[in-house]
């Protein structure tokens, strides 16, 4: 059953370096997605990708992230410089069109010490 | 802004008994899911509703959607332990084309006993 990865699974960096998190979102899918979990908390919506491009970002995307699909498979989200408020579980997912569910990657477990 | 509110927040219930949460949302969308989240896992996808009047069913966890009262209700029947997750309903306010967004609730944590 396809689905969507991402690598790494856990992450540990020191406030102000870069990260990138990776997924492959599933093949025939058109939407792409960020979403962050901050521990015991709700899911958050980051950024949305559509098109090569993004369609829409939330108040949390600011200039410090961005994201691209490099190569028609991978999908990607750097935090230029990380606070120790990006601490969090980053969900990507991936949907096919607007009346199917979005799918979601295991998660990748950011800690930034 | 599109505000989604489930209760409760926490359901401590026993084996074989029935529950219900509800999942309020504060604009019009016909589009509603609903998710399953295990500790320190992902969401798992359970039920989509895309209609006024929806209703799903997959083994002892019903859905529906009423989007005139922007009302979604998840219902556990004879709730056994491995039921025991976060559910987490979420809405799509999008509205066509490329705004497909999920608005997430803050989630139910349901723990059955036996």
């Amino acid at each position: 059953e396809p689905e969507v990865t991402q690598t790494p699974s856990h992450q540990v960096t020191q406030m102000g370096q870069e990260v990138i998190l990776r997924c492959v979102p599933i093949s025939n899918h058109l939407y792409f997605y960020w979403y962050r979990q901050i521990l015991g908390q709700k899911v958050e919506f980051l950024v949305s990708f559509y098109n090569n491009e993004i369609s829409e970002k939330s108040e949390i995307f600011d200039d410090q992230f961005s994201v691209e699909r490099p190569d028609g498979s991978n999908f990607t989200l750097k935090i230029r410089s990380t606070k120790l408020e990006d601490s969090a579980m980053y969900f990507c997912a991936s949907k096919r069109d607007g009346n199917t569910e979005a799918f979601f990657g295991q998660g990748t477990r950011l800690t930034v010490v | 802004e599109l505000k989604v509110e489930q209760n409760p927040l926490f359901l401590s219930m026993q084996e074989g008994k029935n529950y219900t949460i509800y999942c309020n949302y504060s604009t019009t969308s016909d589009r509603l899911y609903w998710y399953r989240q295990d500790p320190g896992k992902s969401l798992e996808s359970l039920f989509v509703l895309l209609s006024n009047g929806a209703v799903k069913q997959e083994g002892r966890l019903m859905a529906s959607l009423d989007t005139k009262a922007r009302l979604s209700t998840l219902h556990i029947t004879a709730a056994v332990h491995d039921l025991s997750a976060t559910y987490f309903c979420a809405v799509d306010r999008g509205s066509g084309g490329s705004n497909y967004k999920l608005t997430f609730g803050k989630g139910t944590l349901l723990t059955v006993n036996p």
